[in-house]
């Protein structure tokens, strides 16, 4: 079964531009998180969405939002960018509730802003 | 304040003896908890899960233990070797506010 793809892997932008990065789940996982982690803070839950729902939020500004479609792949979009963005953006799959499930990490996009 | 601490600096043991690893959580009430391994540059992968309910989980060489009494977990992993070497993250979901939260991490180094 394949696993857990995130796109791009790679990402150069400058302040104040915005972002979209993608996440396709494992066949058959509804809910998809999508997770900040940096050096200096670690790994923090952004947002969690399940059959196109926004389940759970992390405490994030609103210039982080998402969405998922119905075939379950998600985006994650940033707006307004800061230098303080910098971090590697993981998305994870499960078949249900965070706690209560396995999740399943991509490699993570690696985004830079300069 | 709520916050999940793990040891802070990176462990550092002998092949073949076993590691053990502490999370400990305040002002949290998970019904479950869960240990991952993230290697550089590299997403966590899935370890094991051990629910309120049960005081101990194996699973080959790992063993995680659970006490809400001491609101602590420890993660064990027996015979260690040096390809057990990565961060191990601790993480729960907060049974009243449905947060997710991992643990700073424990970066374990196991010397041939």
């Amino acid at each position: 079964k394949a696993g857990v793809t995130q796109t791009p892997r790679y990402l150069i932008k400058t302040r104040g531009q915005q972002v979209t990065l993608s996440c396709s789940p494992i066949s058959g996982h509804r809910s998809v998180s999508w997770y900040q982690q940096t050096p200096g803070q670690g790994l923090q839950f952004l947002f969690e969405y399940f059959s196109e729902t926004q389940r759970n939020k992390g405490n994030f500004p609103g210039r982080f939002s998402g969405r998922q479609f119905s075939n379950s792949r998600s985006e994650m979009n940033v707006s307004t960018l800061e230098l303080g963005d910098s971090a590697l953006y993981l998305c994870a799959s499960s078949l249900g509730g965070l706690g209560t499930y396995e999740q399943y990490f991509g490699p993570g996009t690696r985004l830079t802003v300069t | 304040s709520q916050k999940i601490e793990q040891n802070s600096e990176a462990l550092n043991i002998q092949e073949g003896k076993t590691a053990t690893l502490t999370c400990n959580y305040t002002n949290y009430s998970p019904a479950y908890l869960q240990w991952y391994r993230q290697d550089p540059g590299r997403g966590p992968v899935f370890l094991l899960l051990i629910r309120e309910n049960e005081k101990e989980k194996r699973k080959e060489r790992l063993k995680v233990t659970f006490d809400t009494t001491l609101k602590q977990s420890l993660f064990h992993i027996t015979a260690s070797q040096p390809a057990d070497s990565a961060t191990y993250l601790c993480a729960l979901e907060d049974s009243g506010t449905y947060k997710y939260i991992f643990g700073t991490g424990t970066r374990l180094k196991v010397l041939a």
